[in-house]
């Protein structure tokens, strides 16, 4: 357990559905961030939080719709996605943006049908 | 741009010791990080370097060289359960920037 939980664990979806994923840290971290893992290619990020403002898009597609309401929750709203969406989608905090280690919760394997 | 390069496959037998490289090109620098990773689970964090030399954690150990773009993992004694991948990540120390991830070394170990 690193202490960052993330729900649910595992998601089918069809294109035209909507869903959000769930991340919550238990660290007292200030910075927090989403990853999509595809196989075969580095982890890339997507977004990034710190003190629940976004400081960072990394040319994410708008059907991805981050919200951070506070220092310890993230989600990720999910709508009209596309097959070559289906991925692991990780989350991360770290005690802040330019120092501290990222720690990661165990994702979430997303399908898009 | 940013690129970070690592073998794809490694293969070991259990004892030996076994050394995965990785080398960056980054624009700016202010850490380098090991993950591991094993099938379908979260990364966890290995070792951090951010000054020139080799730190040293138990059977794991890391080295950077800042001026060459480069470090290592070395993992001795291994066992059956360090089968997985790790994963070199760079933070490059921009405001606002994340870890820049390599694609991870995938390493089996047999007995």
């Amino acid at each position: 357990e690193t202490g960052v939980t993330q729900t649910p664990r595992h998601l089918v979806m069809g294109m035209t559905n909507k869903k959000s994923l769930k991340c919550e840290q238990h660290l007292g971290h200030n910075a927090m961030y989403w990853y999509k893992q595809s196989a075969k290619k580095p982890l890339e990020l997507m977004f990034v939080y710190n003190f629940k403002e976004q400081t960072e898009n990394n040319s994410v597609p708008s059907r991805f719709s981050p919200e951070c309401p506070n220092s310890s929750h993230l989600f990720l709203h999910l709508h009209t996605l596309q097959p070559e969406d289906s991925a692991l989608y990780l989350c991360a905090s770290s005690q802040d943006l330019l120092s501290g280690t990222q720690y990661f919760g165990p994702g979430t394997r997303l399908l898009v049908l | 741009g940013q690129n970070i390069d690592q073998p794809t496959e490694m293969t070991a037998t259990e004892g030996a010791i076994v050394q995965i490289n990785c080398t960056y090109q980054t624009s700016g620098f202010n850490g380098l990080f090991w993950y591991q990773q094993h099938a379908g689970e979260a990364p966890t964090f290995l070792s951090y370097n951010v000054l020139d030399g080799l730190e040293e954690k138990g059977r794991f150990s890391s080295f950077l060289s800042r001026s060459k773009g480069y470090s290592y993992l070395l993992l001795k004694e291994l066992q059956m359960k360090d089968s997985a991948s790790y994963l070199c990540a760079v933070r490059r120390g921009q405001a606002g920037t994340a870890l820049i991830f390599g694609k991870g070394t995938t390493l089996s170990v047999s007995s």
